[in-house]
């Protein structure tokens, strides 16, 4: 298994730009979460889906901020127009409702807003 | 609003155990303790997962009181690889939770370095 599969691993891009960040979870998996990492909040659950259906969304930022998952290989969490203070590491994390239930997370996109 | 209060950073002296303690006094009756750990640059790491009873798999123990208010992660046998922010966690996972209650959310956690 190849595990959580983020892209790009690293995006560096100009204020006002959209931004289209990737993740292809792990097949079977019936959760996906989208969570974001910076010095100084830490680690925040953005969104997550439970069977492509997305279930909470409290967490994302503000409108600028959107995810999807049109399927159940699939999801991209974009940002439009982006900001500097976007700038992070944005994880994606699968998880299934049965053994063992912990979560796989990504390795990452690191987006700079410059 | 964090569920867990864990030191904010602890040393270990290579080949020795790494003991993480982990204090939950608020803990619901069925909300499980969780430990993943961050790996500098790399996505947090899945560890253990727990609800009363002591835990072991091939990366670690899971110590939980009679109380369930604390818990201790234990490392048998530290490496210099084992050298990570750990995170202890408390949540219901999907299988017995009312649905919307499945996420997960990371505080601070231990900075633990282990010294060769």
């Amino acid at each position: 298994d190849a595990g959580v599969i983020q892209s790009p691993r690293h995006e560096v891009t100009e204020m006002g730009q959209e931004v289209t960040l990737r993740c292809k979870p792990i097949s079977g998996h019936d959760y996906l979460f989208w969570y974001r990492q910076t010095m100084m909040r830490g680690l925040e659950l953005l969104i997550y889906f439970n069977n492509n259906v997305p279930i909470d969304d409290s967490g994302m930022p503000e409108d600028r901020f959107s995810a999807k998952m049109p399927n159940a290989s699939f999801s991209t969490l974009k940002i439009q127009p982006s900001e500097p203070r976007d700038s992070a590491v944005y994880f994606c994390a699968s998880s299934q409702d049965k053994p063992p239930y912990g979560y796989t997370f990504g390795s990452g996109t690191r987006l700079t807003v410059v | 609003d964090a569920k867990t209060t864990q030191p904010p950073s602890m040393d270990c002296a290579e080949g020795r155990a790494a003991n993480l303690p982990c204090n939950h006094s608020t803990i619901s009756g069925n909300e499980y303790v969780y430990w993943y750990r961050q790996i500098h640059s790399q996505g947090p790491q899945y560890i253990i997962h727990g609800l009363k009873n002591n835990e072991t798999n091939e990366m670690a123990s899971l110590i939980i009181t009679e109380d369930r208010k604390s818990s201790t992660l234990i490392l048998p046998h530290a490496t210099l690889r084992d050298t990570a922010v750990y995170y202890c966690i408390v949540g219901t996972p999907s299988f017995i939770s009312n649905f919307g209650n499945e996420k997960l959310t990371f505080g601070t956690g231990t900075r633990l370095t282990i010294i060769p």
